[in-house]
């Protein structure tokens, strides 16, 4: 167990709706990671927060967002969902530093039909 | 822009048998290497890291790497695999600023009995 947690584990749904992805990074840690792992695409990083601030940005499409609240837990929205955002979504924590280590939360399955 | 090759998508080895699982990255400054394995249906779990220092780096469940500098190498290896240890595995590398993660394209390690 990393002590990331994400939810939910699955999630269904149609072409065109908005879902909202959680994350609870590890105690202590203040940077929090969003990446997308599907099998056309492979692992691809899409977002950076520090501490509430946006801190690095990859390859997120424009109808994805992200945020990272006080309590430090981030949230991925994802709009106006099309059938190629399937995908399995993973969070990720980290100490601060170059050297952290990333740990890895257990990510959620989307399906989008 | 950094990136990091694994050229085998698989891997097969006996069990009791050494194994190796190969990386090779490209990335401008300092490199900051990772290895990570992911269990069918489970996040990524970090196996070991190189920042400086040692060549030789150990990690969990009696893993290492080699880091080679010349050849750009972080070639993942064990001396006696096991049956366990099939998984697909994900090398990884990540920039000065300490924000993403680029990782290669996964080798997929299966150890037969």
């Amino acid at each position: 167990d990393s002590g990331v947690t994400q939810t939910p584990k699955h999630l269904i749904t149609a072409t065109g709706q908005r879902v909202t992805l959680r994350c609870s990074p590890r105690s202590g840690d203040l940077s929090v990671y969003w990446y997308q792992q599907s099998l056309d695409q492979g692992l691809q990083f899409l977002i950076q927060y520090y501490n509430g601030e946006e801190r690095a940005k990859g390859n997120i499409l424009e109808r994805f967002s992200a945020q990272q609240f006080p309590d430090l837990h981030s949230e991925l929205n994802l709009s106006s969902l099309e059938l190629g955002d399937s995908a399995l979504y993973f969070c990720a924590s980290s100490e601060m530093g170059t050297s952290g280590t990333q740990y890895f939360g257990p990510g959620t399955r989307l399906l989008v039909l | 822009a950094q990136s990091v090759a694994q050229p085998e998508d698989q891997v097969n080895v006996a069990e009791g048998n050494p194994l190796t699982v190969k990386c090779t990255y490209s990335v401008s400054g300092n490199p900051y290497l990772f290895w990570y394995v992911q269990y069918p249906n489970r996040g990524l779990q970090f196996l070991l890291k190189y920042i400086t220092g040692d060549n030789l780096v150990k990690g969990s469940y009696g893993f290492e790497a080699e880091f080679n500098k010349s050849q750009t190498s972080f070639h993942l290896k064990k001396p006696s695999a096991l049956v366990s240890d099939s998984a697909l595995y994900f090398c990884a590398v990540r920039d000065d600023a300490g924000n993403m993660l680029t990782f290669g394209g996964g080798t997929r390690l299966m150890v037969k009995p």
